[in-house]
């Protein structure tokens, strides 16, 4: 069955700290992934997306077929990153929903 | 651009009442998805409409149902309301498929 996976709950790191969220997926075909972001009080909006292979906001995200991942990165974290992030992968086998994994809480202290 | 809208934002019904929740969609839009978000389950796909036709349809019973309209505007409706259909629903509209864009959500909390 298609699924992601972010195998963590929460994510805490200090202010200038590498960050590294995981997902993984399973999908038979050729998967189009996602990163969502969800700001405290505000919508979920899309971050990236793995085929625009573009870099906002400092956030980068490599699609590895050969480990089926798809982990958001950034170098250096900032306090305003701390949100919600969720890996979502489209099913073009189930009509093109997506499918998303449970989030990671990312918390940037000072 | 207006972003998608949905309405109410929050709503308490009781068991057993049914309830009906709205979505306006990104103008130009005319895929309309939504989804269930709760702690236990994340987000969830109930389903997706396109041009006032069902493209896509998620798991679950068919106490979920929707519809759009003409303009893409969609309803969501839930009948014979249980204690676990509180959730937050979300729509999103896109212009074929991706990405989506989200509205705020609708808070249904049944007691």
């Amino acid at each position: 069955a298609q699924r992601v996976t972010q195998p963590e709950k929460l994510l805490s790191v200090f202010k200038g700290a590498p960050v590294e969220l995981k997902c993984n997926y399973s999908y038979s075909g050729s998967p189009e992934l996602f990163w969502y972001v969800q700001y405290s009080r505000q919508r979920l909006q899309l971050l990236l997306r793995h085929i625009s292979r573009e870099s906002i906001k400092g956030f980068t995200a490599d699609l590895n077929k050969g480990e089926t991942s798809f982990h958001l990165k950034k170098p250096f974290a900032q306090e305003e990153d701390s949100a919600m992030y969720y890996c979502a992968l489209q099913d073009y086998n189930q009509g093109g929903k997506l499918i998303f994994g449970q989030g990671t809480e990312l918390s940037v202290k000072p | 651009k207006a972003g998608v809208t949905q309405t109410p934002r929050y709503l308490i019904k009781t068991r057993g009442q049914q309830v009906t929740l709205s979505c306006s969609p990104i103008s130009g839009h005319r895929s309309v998805s939504w989804y269930q978000q709760t702690p236990g389950q994340g987000l969830q796909f109930l389903f997706e409409y396109f041009s006032e036709t069902q493209r896509n349809k998620g798991n679950f019973p068919g106490r979920f149902s929707g519809r759009q309209f003409s303009n893409s505007r969609s309803e969501m409706n839930v009948s014979t309301l249980e204690l676990g259909d509180s959730a937050l629903y979300l729509c999103a509209s896109s212009l074929g498929g991706s990405p989506l864009h989200f509205g705020n959500g609708t808070r249904l909390t049944v007691t």
